[in-house]
């Protein structure tokens, strides 16, 4: 069965300082991996995904993730955090023949001034 | 381009009443999804549409749950009758293809569902 999973609850960085919000996945087949965030009172909003190719993969509001096979991890990343990246980030893998997300349990991201 | 809406916002109700809600994909999205997030818990998928077929409904909690998507345009999730652990943040989704597992799924602001 797919799954991901998000060993951080809550992660906290300073302003300016880079980022890391923490996925390791499992799966089977191919890995396909998405980030999604979620800002206070807001939908799930999508930031990137790995489809295959560059284990580097670059996303909205100048996120990034790496992929790494052979650790089975997906870690976002940011190189200077701002306040407003303060918000829930979700890791995800489709699974089944619909795509149904399966998702990690969440981190929180707390940037402070 | 609309991204996907719902409806209502929150809801407030008390146990053994009826909520329906809707959910508005984005236009010319064959795929909707309905994911919960209970408690702050993880978010779990209930069930996917094709248009208005129900392809998989493997995430339904019980028979209190029903939803429908007529005309393969929007959807209701309607909860009846709502208990207390139906409390919780009701998404909804939509993405382009059907089958396509790397298909981006787009999420609306979900509805906050209390029943007290």
């Amino acid at each position: 069965a797919q799954s991901v999973a998000q060993p951080e609850d809550q992660v906290n960085v300073a302003e300016g300082n880079p980022l890391t919000v923490k996925c390791t996945y499992s799966v089977s087949g191919n890995p396909y991996l998405f980030w999604y965030v979620q800002y206070p009172n807001r939908g799930l909003q999508f930031l990137l995904k790995y489809i295959t190719g560059d284990n580097l993969v670059k996303g909205s509001y100048g996120f990034e993730a790496e992929f790494n096979k052979s650790q089975t991890s997906f870690h976002l990343k940011k190189p200077s955090a701002l306040v407003s990246d303060s918000a829930l980030y979700f890791c995800a893998v489709p699974s089944g023949n619909t795509g149904k997300l399966i998702f990690g349990q969440g981190t929180t991201l707390q940037v402070k001034p | 381009e609309a991204g996907v809406t719902q409806f209502p916002s929150h809801s407030v109700i008390e146990k053994g009443q009826t909520v329906t809600l809707r959910c508005d994909p984005i236009s010319g999205h064959d795929n909707l999804y309905w994911y919960r997030r209970v408690m702050g818990k993880e978010i779990k998928f209930l069930l996917h549409f094709v248009k208005e077929s129900k392809q998989d409904e493997s995430g339904m909690p019980n028979n209190r749950f029903l939803a429908e998507r007529t005309g393969g345009t929007y959807s209701t999730l309607k909860v009846q009758p709502a208990e207390l652990e139906d409390s919780g943040v009701y998404f909804c989704a939509s993405s382009f293809l059907p089958g396509l597992l790397t298909d981006t799924q787009y999420f609306g602001p979900g509805t906050r569902l209390t029943v007290l």
